[in-house]
Formats: structure tokens, C-alpha cells, sequence
């Protein structure tokens, strides 16, 4: 059964560095999404993605954070900066409608640790 | 605003106990509501949603449009089902989920 992956499974960066979450959602999905969830807290949404262009994002998802889908097959979140506080479980998320009951898929979570 | 509460953070119950995961929603429209659950080092994965009314796993849940709830519930625990549990709800133009807080249910022997 096709699955979202991610990877890295576990990344750690020094503040102030540049990181690049990967994602590959399920091939004919055209909705996608990361969320996050900072450890002992809920998961939150950061932004959706359709048709090549962020179709919403929260007020979590500031100047700092970037999404491409650079291939068609990888989608991308970037931090431009990283602080302390973005050190958290990322999630993406994929779904072939909008409309209706429509399952989101995930991935398995990328741990970043920013120190 | 929108909001998804799950009480309880720890539900703690014995093998062949039932079990109710309380959730309650805050939402103007008509809600679309999702159960999801996440076992030991596996991903979110869906478990039901409200609009099929079907049991999964021997898990139900109904919507309670005056009480604004969607509790999940199992007449009969299995240790199987220790995991943590998400009620989610589906918002806004894009399809985005708001969770719960989460709760985890340990089923002891």
C-alpha cells in the first residue's frame, strides 16, 4: 500500500542554521500538507499546498518557513533560520480531495532538534 | 473559534473494560470530525470519521451536534488497542485539520 515518507527520520541543526525537511507524498495526491507538534503539546497545522502554491498557512508558518514541490514527486519545508523553539515533530500529510471525509495520509514525522 | 478538546490526557483501563475517549468540539458550521490514532512508533493513521458511522477495530463514535462531542467508544478494551488517540476536526477551505490534545490509552492485563 503506497505511504507518505519522510526523511530525515531525525535531524539536528545549531540555531540560526538552515534546514530542509523532505517529503514524498502519495503519487496521485494533489493536497498537501505539514503539520507540527512540539513535544507534549497538540498537533498544529502550518500551512496546505495545491496546484503548486500555499493555499493557507497559520500564523506559525511566519517569513522564516518555505514550501516547494521543486519535482513533482518531493515537497519540501524549508527553515530559513532556525530557532530553539522550532525544535519539534514535522509532519506532512497528503490527500487526493478536499471535499467530503477525505483521509489525509501521514508520514512517519521528522524529529528536528534545533540546539 | 475552532477548537478540539480532549480532557483527558492519560486514560488508564483493564483488559475487557469498556472505554470512552471524550472529545468536544467548537465549531459554527457543520462539523467533519475524525478519530485518528497513532500506536508505538507508527505513524497517524486514520481510524474513523463521523459521516460513515462504521466501527473500526470494534471503536465507535457518534456525533453529538447538541453536546457538541464526538466520543470514541469500545465496549470491550484489548491490550492491542494502547495508543494514543487524536480527535480531529476538518476546517476551512483547505482541508486542514485542528487536533486534540491527544489522549493516550493504556490497557492493562
Amino acid at each position: 500500500e503506497p505511504e507518505v515518507t519522510q526523511t530525515p527520520s531525525h535531524q539536528v541543526t545549531q540555531m540560526g542554521q538552515e534546514v530542509i525537511l523532505r517529503c514524498v507524498p502519495i503519487s496521485n495526491h494533489l493536497y498537501f500538507y505539514w503539520y507540527r507538534q512540539i513535544l507534549g503539546q497538540k498537533v498544529e497545522f502550518l500551512v496546505s499546498f495545491y496546484n503548486n502554491e500555499i493555499s493557507e498557512k497559520s500564523e506559525i508558518f511566519d517569513d522564516q518557513f518555505s514550501v516547494e514541490r521543486p519535482d513533482g514527486s518531493n515537497f519540501t519545508l524549508k527553515i530559513r533560520s532556525t530557532k530553539l523553539e522550532d525544535s519539534a515533530m514535522y509532519f506532512c500529510a497528503s490527500s487526493t480531495e478536499l471535499a467530503g471525509y477525505n483521509e489525509q495520509f501521514f508520514g512517519p514525522g521528522t524529529r528536528l532538534t534545533v540546539l | 473559534a475552532q477548537r478540539v478538546t480532549q480532557p483527558e490526557k492519560l486514560l488508564s483501563v483493564f483488559k475487557g473494560a469498556p472505554v470512552e475517549l471524550k472529545c468536544n468540539y467548537s465549531y459554527s458550521g457543520s462539523p467533519e470530525l475524525f478519530w485518528y490514532v497513532q500506536y508505538s512508533r507508527q505513524r497517524l493513521q486514520l481510524l474513523l470519521r463521523h459521516i460513515s458511522r462504521e466501527s473500526i477495530k470494534g471503536f465507535t463514535a457518534d456525533l453529538n451536534k447538541g453536546e457538541t462531542s464526538f466520543h470514541l467508544k469500545k465496549p470491550f478494551a484489548q491490550e492491542e488497542d494502547s495508543a494514543m488517540y487524536y480527535c480531529a476536526l476538518k476546517f476551512g477551505n483547505t482541508g486542514k485539520l485542528i487536533f486534540g490534545q491527544g489522549t493516550t490509552l493504556q490497557v492493562k492485563p
